[in-house]
């Protein structure tokens, strides 16, 4: 059964650097999710992303995000900047329409 | 501003008992529910899903009920199995968004107690 796949499943670094998630998502899917889960806190959306660009991104979701979709495979999730409270669990999820079927998150901690 | 709300943090049921979820929205705008189900350093895995033209979906032993009046969904899982426990989030999308970003709950634990 095809799954979305993340790497890394940890990635810690340290405050100002910049980190670069990355995401292969389910192949015949068509909308392309980034969802991030601080510790205790819900699950909270960051950006969609469709035919190639974004098609809505949330308030969380500022310059210091950016995505892309770089082949017909990949896609990542950049953060220029790292803050503290940029540590969290980071899942990318992808859809044929409404169900989106998520990856096994990133954990991000940033020191 | 909490658009959906899951006012149980936690549950415990007998295993072979009925479990029953429950979920409120606030946002009218919301036209399609999804079930998931989260164990610890995984991520979401999708249950079930219904549109708001339906009041009842069932996929084997989870059945998920929507009352729209009242802004309400419920998931029922029969008979509970230990396999069950798990963290379940309520999710609602407002499809006519242009997006079909998820809006989640904070979620229920579920213990499942053989």
């Amino acid at each position: 059964e095809p799954e979305v796949t993340q790497t890394p499943s940890h990635q810690v670094t340290q405050m100002g650097q910049e980190v670069i998630l990355r995401c292969v998502p389910i192949s015949n899917h068509l909308y392309f999710y980034w969802y991030r889960q601080i510790l205790g806190q819900k699950v909270e959306f960051l950006v969609s992303f469709y035919n190639n660009e974004i098609s809505e991104k949330s308030e969380i979701f500022d310059d210091q995000f950016s995505v892309e979709r770089p082949d017909g495979s990949n896609f990542t999730l950049k953060i220029r900047s790292t803050k503290l409270e940029d540590s969290a669990m980071y899942f990318c999820a992808s859809s044929p329409v409404y169900e989106q079927y998520f990856g096994p998150g990133t954990r991000l901690t940033v020191t | 501003d909490q658009q959906v709300k899951q006012n149980s943090p936690s549950l415990s049921v007998q295993e072979g008992r009925i479990s029953i979820l429950n979920c409120d929205y606030t946002n009218s705008m919301f036209d399609y529910f999804l079930w998931y189900k989260k164990y610890p350093a995984e991520g979401p895995t999708f249950l079930i899903s219904i549109s708001s033209i339906k009041d009842k979906n069932e996929d084997g032993r989870f059945t998920v009920f929507l009352n729209k009046s009242a802004k309400h969904l419920s998931l029922h899982i029969v008979p509970s199995q230990p396999g069950d426990s798990a963290v379940y989030f309520c999710a609602a999308i407002d499809t006519g968004a242009g997006s079909y970003q998820l809006t989640f709950g904070k979620g229920t634990k579920l213990s499942v107690i053989p």
